[in-house]
């Protein structure tokens, strides 16, 4: 099946840096989601993305959908420290697609130094 | 209230027990998963529900799970004779469509099999 590629797997910062993290696949998306989980929680939808090139801000974070539909990323400027947790991109293949269900990426673990 | 509301929040069962895990997704939301995770890692997709359709049954990782959905609303996973490694969060999702809308999740069932 699909396959969503989510990287990096863990990241290190320290407070105030910028954070990027991105998702790839060898076939194409119609939706890029991105979601950040907190300890104990279900995650929670970021941004959502429909449309090939977008490019969508919320606050600090800022996702864009691949012009090729392959590949996703998210960036957080200054981070803080409530911005620890795990972040999942997900996406969805087209409606023409034998499997069309929304698929998620292994996630990438933020972690802030002290 | 307004969200994906899973119950029970926390099951401790002793192994060979069965168990009945339940989803009520939000209102009118047509699609609705639900996916496993062992502690910080990812989410393991289980099963996808979407209107009438057959369900998507693909990840149900052994004879032992199943999932119904009644009425295209609440839905129930059963565990049968669960095993130690059944332990995990399992989350649900649900979507308004199943196309260009984004799941919203619960905040898990934390299952601990003993």
């Amino acid at each position: 099946g699909q396959q969503l590629n989510q990287s990096p797997q863990s990241m290190f910062i320290q407070e105030g840096e910028d954070v990027s993290m991105n998702c790839t696949s060898s076939s194409i998306f119609n939706t890029w989601l991105w979601y950040k989980q907190d300890p104990g929680e279900g995650p929670v939808l970021l941004i959502a993305l429909y449309k090939a090139g977008e490019l969508t801000s919320n606050g600090r974070l800022t996702a864009q959908f691949g012009i090729t539909r392959k590949d996703s990323f998210l960036n957080i400027s200054a981070s803080i420290p409530s911005d620890v947790g795990i972040y999942f991109c997900a996406g969805q293949p087209p409606r023409m697609n034998r499997d069309d269900k929304i698929i998620f990426g292994k996630g990438t673990r933020l972690h802030i130094l002290p | 209230g307004a969200g994906v509301s899973q119950s029970p929040s926390n099951k401790v069962t002793e192994k060979g027990k069965d168990v009945e895990l339940r989803c009520d997704p939000i209102s009118g939301h047509t699609a609705l998963y639900w996916y496993r995770q062992s502690l910080g890692q990812g989410l393991e997709f289980l099963i996808y529900f979407q209107g009438n359709s057959a369900p998507d049954k693909s990840g149900l990782p052994s004879d032992r799970f199943s999932a119904e959905r009644t009425g295209g609303s609440v839905s129930t996973l059963t565990i049968q004779r669960t095993q130690q490694e059944d332990s995990a969060v399992y989350l649900c999702a649900s979507s308004f469509g199943p196309y260009n809308s984004p799941l919203h999740f619960g905040n898990g069932t934390r299952l601990t099999v003993t």
